[in-house]
C-alpha cells in the first residue's frame, strides 16, 4: 500500500543537531522529498533525493536514504530557532501518475 | 525562479457566496494541482491538471470547480460551500506528471 509515516514531535537545544526519520513501504519510490513548513505558510521544498543516490548534502542538510529498510533521514546540523517548523517527508514513484504521498509531518521545536 | 503565488491569502466566506481562488506560476510548468490542508495535517490532492486538461479528481465535491484558463493560470471556483470546507488551499505545479512540485504560499479559507 502506500504508506509513509513519521515520528509526530522531536526538540533539541539550538545549536544541536536534529535528525528527522521517516519509513515509506513502496520499493519503486522514485523520488523522495523533504519539504519544512512553518506556521500559516505553504510548504517549502527543502530538498530532494533520487531513489538511485544514498546521500544529498546541501549546506546543513543532509539526506540519507537506505532503500533496503526503506528509511528516509533527514539532519540538520547546528539547529536554529528558525528551522522550528513541520517537516513532511513525502514520496512520489513513476508509475503513480502524478500522486504524491506525505507523511503526517514532525513538529520540530528548537529551544533556545 | 521557483516561485508560485496565490490570492488571495485569506478569504472569509458565508455558505451561499462564490468565490475564486487563483494560482500562477511562470516556471513552464506543465502541471499544476490543487491541495487542501486542515490544521496539523498533511496536504491532501484535490484537483491536477496536466497540459491544461483535467488528469485527476480526487472524488472532490461539486462545490468545488477547478479551472485552468492557460498554462500559468489555475483557480478554484466555490459556490455554496460548508463550514468544514474551511482549511488552507494550496496550488503546487512540477514539470510534469512526475517530478519536484513547488507549492504557493496557500490562501487561508473560513467558511461561516
Amino acid at each position: 500500500g502506500e504508506d509513509v509515516e513519521q515520528s509526530l514531535f522531536l526538540s533539541v537545544r539550538e545549536g544541536d543537531s536534529s535528525v528527522i526519520n521517516c519509513t515509506y513501504t513502496d520499493s519503486s519510490s522514485t523520488y523522495l522529498y523533504w519539504y519544512k513548513q512553518e506556521p500559516g505558510a505553504g510548504l517549502q521544498l527543502l530538498t530532494y533525493i533520487f531513489s538511485n543516490m544514498d546521500m544529498k548534502q546541501d549546506q546543513r542538510l543532509t539526506v540519507l536514504l537506505n532503500k533496503k529498510d526503506k528509511h528516509l533521514s533527514l539532519r540538520i546540523a547546528d539547529t536554529q530557532t528558525g528551522d522550528s517548523a513541520i517537516y513532511f517527508c513525502a514520496e512520489s514513484r513513476e508509475n503513480g501518475g502524478f500522486k504524491t504521498i506525505f507523511g503526517a509531518g514532525t513538529r520540530l521545536f528548537v529551544k533556545a | 525562479d521557483t516561485e508560485v503565488t496565490q490570492t488571495p491569502k485569506h478569504l472569509v466566506m458565508g455558505m451561499t457566496n462564490k468565490k475564486s481562488l487563483k494560482c500562477e506560476q511562470h516556471m513552464g510548468h506543465r502541471a499544476m494541482y490543487w491541495y487542501k490542508q486542515k490544521a496539523k495535517k498533511p496536504p491532501e490532492l484535490m484537483f491536477v491538471y496536466s497540459y491544461e486538461k483535467l488528469s485527476i479528481n480526487e472524488s472532490v465535491p461539486s462545490r468545488f470547480s477547478p479551472e485552468c484558463p492557460n498554462s500559468s493560470l489555475l483557480n478554484l471556483h466555490l459556490h455554496a460551500l460548508q463550514p468544514e470546507d474551511s482549511a488552507l488551499y494550496l496550488c503546487a505545479s512540477s514539470r510534469e506528471g512526475l517530478g519536484v512540485q513547488y507549492f504557493g504560499p496557500g490562501t487561508r479559507l473560513t467558511v461561516l
